[in-house]
């Protein structure tokens, strides 16, 4: 069975702090690995990454990804309270045509 | 920026009663998804529909769901027979390709209250 385990659960931080945010898996046939912010409904895309080692950027968040130790981490510099959301790693595997989700890491970020 | 539509934002309905969840994923996409979330929970998948069929669905989609795309643009969930287990919020998706290539854009969902 396909396994996504997001850590930390949840963390506060204050404004101009970074955070660090984890994702490991264990799929069969692993194909993409995409980041999510949830706020209050719908889970918005920020990154999808299919290779090792290149790191993608978008603003303050960055991502990369690590297939031989099966994780991967999202980085947002500079937080602001905007920031706060769950995040979420899903992943994708060659068997079907699904994404299987992680727990999430609820992240505050305080004035 | 276009994006996936889902109505009703809030459905309330008694055990046993037949719901349709309806979503309008964004126009050039196709491939087409069901995703919930259990209050608490991760999210989880339901079913992937591409050309007009069903091309995965978890054991949670069993014989009281069905999906179906009616016409050009709508794609609905259907759940027969409602039981309190089904209460969570349903999100539905899409992708211009398969999850190799493009990732899925998700609706505000419909949170669905079985009572």
């Amino acid at each position: 069975e396909d396994k996504v385990v997001q850590s930390p659960l949840s963390l506060v931080v204050h404004e101009g702090d970074t955070v660090t945010l984890n994702c490991s898996y264990e799929v069969t046939n692993f194909r993409s690995l995409l980041w999510y912010k949830q706020e209050k409904k719908a889970p918005t895309f920020l990154f999808m990454l299919t290779s090792s080692g290149i790191e993608k950027k978008s603003g303050r968040l960055s991502s990369i990804l690590d297939k031989k130790e099966l994780f991967s981490i999202l980085n947002i510099t500079a937080t602001q309270t905007g920031d706060s959301a769950v995040y979420l790693c899903a992943v994708g595997a060659a068997a079907g045509n699904k994404l299987t989700f992680g727990g999430g890491t609820r992240v505050l970020v305080k004035p | 920026e276009p994006e996936v539509t889902q109505t009703p934002s809030h459905q309330v309905t008694q055990m046993g009663q037949e719901v349709i969840l309806r979503c309008v994923p964004i126009s050039n996409h196709l491939y087409f998804y069901w995703y919930r979330q259990i209050l608490g929970q991760k999210v989880e998948f339901l079913v992937s529909f591409y050309n007009n069929e069903i091309s995965e669905k978890s054991e949670i989609f069993d014989d009281q769901f069905s999906v179906e795309r009616p016409d050009g643009s709508n794609f609905t969930l259907k759940i027969r027979s409602t039981k309190l287990e089904d209460s969570a919020m349903y999100f539905c998706a899409s992708s211009e390709a398969g999850i190799y290539n493009s990732p899925l854009h998700f609706g505000n969902g419909t949170r669905l209250t079985v009572t």
